[in-house]
């Protein structure tokens, strides 16, 4: 069993880009592809990174996914920040038939 | 367009046994994964446990085992997440998501609100 582990808050400004990270505590990272949702408040989570780095259509591509095998981290990258993309980010992964979910970081831009 | 569709919000007693629904559409519900997640109130996302429709396959999360049941109903398309003696520490929100071929939760429930409280 494994533990994804994402920081609880991350700032940055409107035009700026923020980087979340997503770090497994045992096991390689790329053992099991990683996605990556976005949770507005009062609504259920969206993809917006599948399979490591892969984008869902409709999914701007600001958002951009990646793995690091030496940090055993996946991250999740947004560029050209926009107020709209103020929200919660849970980043997911699988393990022995369940889904593993990262703590979840909350975005704000302000 | 293919979705899921949850049965409504919920108010019960400590005690009381619950049962919530999951309605798959448009696509075929037999051949892809659905699980639940508990969100409790302010806090991140929980799975508890999987379900593949097509044989009734059936993984729970260590956490949830023991506490809940999930089944499916492949005739109708619907998958259910149900409580013997719901407890306070119960109140969340509680999605189904469907599970694409590469572990992606590509399709997700509106969401269910479970209230517990004497």
């Amino acid at each position: 069993n494994f533990m994804l582990t994402q920081p609880h808050s991350v700032s940055e400004s409107p035009g700026k880009t923020v980087t979340l990270s997503c770090t497994r505590s045992s096991g390689s990272i790329a053992s099991n592809y990683v996605q990556w949702y976005q949770q507005r408040p009062g609504s259920a989570p969206t993809t917006v990174i599948y399979e490591d780095n892969q984008r869902p259509s409709g999914v701007p591509d600001r958002f951009s996914g990646s793995i690091d095998s030496s940090s055993n981290s996946a991250s999740l990258t947004i560029s050209g920040l926009k107020t709209e993309d103020e929200a919660d980010y849970y980043c997911q992964s699988y393990d022995s038939s369940k889904w593993v979910f990262g703590g979840g970081t909350k975005l704000t831009v302000l | 367009e293919v979705q899921l569709v949850q049965s409504g919000a919920e108010v019960k007693k400590p005690g009381e046994s619950l049962k919530i629904s999951c309605k798959g559409s448009r696509y075929s519900f037999t051949n892809y994964w659905i699980g639940w997640v508990r969100q409790m109130p302010g806090k991140g996302l929980e799975c508890m446990g999987i379900i593949y429709p097509g044989d009734s396959d059936t993984r729970y999360s260590p956490s949830f085992q023991g506490q809940v049941t999930i089944s499916a109903d492949k005739s109708i398309s619907t998958a259910y997440l149900e409580w013997r003696s719901l407890k306070a520490s119960d109140t969340a929100i509680y999605f189904c998501a469907r599970q694409d071929d590469g572990y992606n939760l590509d399709i997700w429930g509106q969401g269910t609100m479970v209230t517990v409280s004497s």
